[in-house]
């Protein structure tokens, strides 16, 4: 079965640092990979997406994610942290078969920026 | 286009109550989703449609849960009877179909279920 593990359930960085957020999955074949955000209050929006190709993924807010097959990662970064992206960050699976396109979500990472 | 729209964004109930969770997809989307979020589990799938049709349920906690789509543009999700236990937020996601994938879930501002 698919699983999804998101590393730290708390981030903390400094304004202008460096945001690294990492997830791992477990898949038998590589699958459809996603970020999530949820700012406070607010439903998941998506951030971006892996389907197949390039496996450096560049999303909104500038935020990007590299596709590490030999290492069944999928790590969200950005290089430069702003206080508007305080907020969980979720990675997401599915399975390329696809069946109703249903997510495996991870148990989320709480990023905070600090002034 | 207005995206997911949930009702209420909260509610307040005394343990006992009826609840009921009212979801409007994005039109055109194939396939509905519902979630709990708590600090506890995290984010669960409770159930999912395709064309209005369960296709999974099996994230559905017990029997005093139970979810509807009458049509392509209505689902309910409603509790019966309430618990505090079942104090969480509930999303509401839709998804278009796509051929050949992946699905990209659109997900609703929630509604926070407060039961004492």
């Amino acid at each position: 079965a698919q699983s999804v593990t998101q590393l730290g359930s708390h981030v903390s960085v400094s304004e202008g640092a460096l945001v690294l957020l990492r997830c791992n999955y477990s898949s038998s074949v590589p699958p459809y990979l996603f970020w999530y955000v949820q700012y406070p209050n607010q439903g998941l929006q998506l951030l971006l997406k892996y389907t197949t190709g390039a496996t450096l993924v560049k999303g909104i807010n500038g935020f990007e994610a590299e596709f590490k097959k030999s290492e069944t990662s999928f790590h969200l970064t950005k290089p430069s942290a702003h206080m508007s992206d305080a907020a969980e960050y979720f990675c997401a699976v599915s399975d390329r078969d696809n069946q109703g396109g249903k997510l495996i979500f991870g148990q989320g990472t709480e990023l905070s920026v600090k002034p | 286009d207005a995206g997911v729209i949930q009702s209420p964004r909260h509610e307040v109930t005394e343990m006992g109550q009826e609840v009921t969770l009212r979801c409007k997809p994005i039109s055109g989307h194939d396939y509905l989703f519902w979630y709990r979020q708590t600090m506890m589990r995290g984010l669960e799938l409770l159930i999912y449609f395709n064309n209005n049709v369960p296709i999974d349920d099996s994230g559905m906690p017990e029997d005093r849960f139970s979810a509807k789509m009458p049509n392509a543009s209505f689902s309910t999700l409603k509790i019966q009877p309430s618990e505090p236990r079942d104090s969480a937020v509930y999303f509401c996601a839709s998804s278009p179909r796509l051929a050949g994938g992946p699905y990209e879930q659109y997900f609703g501002p929630g509604t926070r279920l407060t039961v004492t």
